[in-house]
């Protein structure tokens, strides 16, 4: 059952601290985003790449997060440092061609709570 | 740009009754159309996407959407709410630059009563 793996499930930190969010895509999809979903944003897109290259990362606060995309299995989002405004869920979605017609598949999320 | 907006932030059914959720689009292209699911402490789980080939799209768990070009609309439905229905549900549209990401509408919490 191919699926996105997302870790850890759930996340509680400290202001300041460092936090990194891991994402295994569906082997063999070539287009992975990251998204994060808050009540009242509803969900973003904070990133993407295709074929390993992040083509837009126009969505996160660049002086804080980072993503990077190291091999095909393993797509990282970074925050450094992180503050409470960072809490949320955080999904990771692969698409198997990245195509306007083809669905993306999610994660379960990445809870992360920042006191 | 494309954009979805999804009328009613909850909707409450019940058990048996007619299930319909409210999607309508923006777009200056023939668009691509999503329906999500997401049940509690979940992630998003494809229902049914519509991609021109039919007007009428049925998905898992007896829902299906119909696409109507006049009326800009892509309403979800089901014709017998089961309790397990009980999720937020999100309509989507692909963006039709070259990243073709999810653009989602704001949600709609779906309360089945017993």
């Amino acid at each position: 059952d191919a699926r996105v793996t997302q870790t850890p499930r759930h996340k509680v930190t400290e202001m300041g601290q460092e936090v990194t969010m891991r994402c295994q895509p569906i082997l063999g999809h070539n287009t992975v985003f990251w998204y994060r979903q808050t009540m009242m944003q509803g969900l973003e897109l904070l990133a993407y790449f295709r074929n390993r290259a992040p083509l837009d990362d126009s969505g996160m606060p660049k002086d804080r997060f980072s993503a990077e995309m190291p091999d095909a299995t393993l797509a990282t989002l970074k925050i450094q440092p992180s503050e409470p405004r960072d809490s949320a869920v955080y999904f990771c979605a692969s698409d198997t061609i990245g195509q306007a017609n083809t669905e993306a598949f999610f994660g379960q999320g990445t809870r992360l709570t920042v006191v | 740009a494309q954009s979805v907006t999804q009328l009613g932030s909850h909707v409450s059914v019940s058990e048996g009754a007619l299930v319909l959720l409210r999607c309508n689009y923006s777009s200056s292209v023939p668009p691509y159309l999503f329906w999500y699911v997401q049940y509690p402490n979940q992630g998003l789980q494809l229902l049914l996407k519509y991609t021109s080939a039919a007007t009428l799209v049925k998905g898992i768990n007896g829902f299906e959407a119909e696409f109507k070009k006049s009326e800009t609309s892509f309403h979800l439905t089901k014709p017998s709410a089961h309790m397990r229905d009980a999720a937020e549900y999100f309509c989507a549209v692909s963006s039709m630059d070259s990243s073709y990401k999810l653009i989602f509408g704001s949600g709609t919490r779906l309360l089945v009563r017993p």
